[in-house]
């Protein structure tokens, strides 16, 4: 569905425990990025790719890792660090050469 | 880095009529400004943007204006109907110093009353 699937949709997590969340993109999209949203906020942005192999942070990155070994694809851990980590997380992808952003359609992290 | 600020976090109108949602940004650098709606649950979807060397776009019932020099920007949506119901997220893209993505604004509730 729209060429960008995350998955879980739902996620379930014990405090003291990293987890990782999966994000692929079948559009040929250089670059991806990955938000958080909260209740009645914006979307934050975690980290982001513009290419293979690197990566940059973004707003809110402490308590997250993310690698980028494939194009295709920009999973982010969610380790123990991370204080709060219940929240929508929504990953994106665009082409470099355009404009608009893709989004999949998110997992929710719930910490239990 | 850029901040996005957007007005109202609660729109109710009447069906039929028009809405507006208002944002403004801090960055000068930034030339891209897309508007999202999000239905609960799912995930955000462009419904129109704007580049920054454009004052005015529109797309059917949706049009929106830019204003560089007062760095703020809004989406005006006429002869509402219920389907408009959504949260509405403006947002825009700095390119200064070789960063990217989004920065969003907080989002707007739009609720169409029958």
């Amino acid at each position: 569905d729209g060429g960008i699937t995350q998955s879980p949709k739902y996620l379930f997590r014990k405090e003291g425990q990293n987890v990782t969340l999966s994000c692929e993109q079948n559009l040929n999209h250089d670059a991806m990025y990955w938000y958080r949203q909260d209740p009645g906020q914006g979307l934050r942005l975690i980290y982001y790719s513009q290419i293979v192999n690197d990566f940059q942070k973004g707003d809110i990155a402490e308590g997250y890792s993310v690698s980028r070994e494939k194009k295709e694809s920009f999973p982010l851990t969610v380790t123990s660090a991370q204080k709060n980590p219940t929240a929508f997380y929504l990953c994106a992808s665009r082409d470099r050469a355009g404009t608009e952003a893709f989004f999949g359609q998110g997992t929710r992290l719930t910490v239990v | 880095g850029e901040n996005v600020e957007q007005h109202p976090s609660t729109l109710s109108v009447q069906e039929g009529d028009s809405a507006v949602i208002k944002c403004t940004y801090s960055d000068s650098a930034s030339n891209y400004f897309p508007w999202y709606k999000q239905e609960l649950g799912k995930r955000p979807q462009l419904i129109i943007d704007i580049r920054s060397n454009v004052g005015e776009k529109k797309d059917q019932r949706i049009a929106v204006t830019l204003n560089k020099t007062a760095k703020h920007f809004s989406l005006h949506i006429t002869e509402t109907q219920p389907e408009d119901s959504a949260v509405y997220f403006c947002a825009a893209r700095y390119s200064g110093g070789g960063a990217d993505g989004l920065t969003f604004g907080k989002g707007t509730h739009l609720i169409i009353q029958p």
